[in-house]
């Protein structure tokens, strides 16, 4: 089945120490999402890809980078984790601006 | 600023019951508003997009309503089951690649 995959599922990485956690797609979606979601609170985008086209929200810092080498895969960099990044990090497609977005599980990153 | 508002932030029902939340947003330059249902350990899963004033959407027994010139969808459950215990989200879109959501509504249904 077509879908949004994301590895690993839980993530633990220390203090200051870089993380990368994946994101691939079978739907050949031609934009990609990352969003962050701290506990009860609304999923926070932080940047999206139009193709190879990337775009950072304003507010989002820069120790978190993005990578999308091809249509199927994109990747989230977390420079120099703090405890403030704990969080679950979730990657979604779709196929247009606007349309319906496709989720993957989310990757839940823990910072000791 | 784009602020999507939802309430409750938690319900418990009872197997049975119906059961509805509120999603609010800004009005102004509205595009669409999409609902989500997440249920733990799974992906989000999207539920109904609306784009028109006055739209309704049904899949099953959850049906949606859209008022875009005051600015709120409601969501309804008819006859909770266990299995629709979730987050629900809603998102609104102004046209752009930007999509903002919700906080969520956390629906308990108990046996």
């Amino acid at each position: 089945d077509a879908m949004v995959i994301q590895n690993p599922r839980y993530q633990v990485t220390q203090f200051g120490k870089p993380v990368t956690l994946s994101c691939s797609q079978t739907l050949n979606h031609n934009v990609m999402y990352w969003y962050q979601q701290k506990s009860s609170q609304a999923p926070k985008l932080l940047f999206h890809y139009y193709d190879k086209d990337f775009n950072n929200e304003a507010d989002t810092p820069d120790n978190f980078q993005s990578r999308r080498p091809n249509t199927s895969f994109c990747f989230l960099d977390i420079r120099s984790p703090g405890l403030g990044d704990a969080a679950m990090y979730l990657c979604a497609t779709s196929s247009l601006q606007g349309h319906e977005q496709y989720f993957g599980p989310g990757t839940r990153l823990t910072v000791t | 600023i784009l602020n999507v508002e939802q309430s409750p932030q938690s319900l418990h029902v009872q197997e049975g019951d119906s059961t509805n939340f509120t999603c609010s947003f800004p009005s102004s330059n509205f595009y669409a508003l999409h609902w989500y249902r997440w249920e733990t350990a799974k992906s989000p899963e999207a539920l109904f997009v609306m784009t028109l004033n006055g739209d309704e959407k049904k899949k099953g027994r959850i049906s949606a309503t859209l008022n875009t010139k005051e600015g709120y969808s409601y969501l309804y459950i008819k006859g909770s089951q266990p299995e629709d215990s979730a987050t629900y989200l809603c998102a609104s879109n102004t046209g752009g690649f930007k999509t903002i959501f919700g906080a969520g509504t956390r629906l308990f249904v108990k046996a």
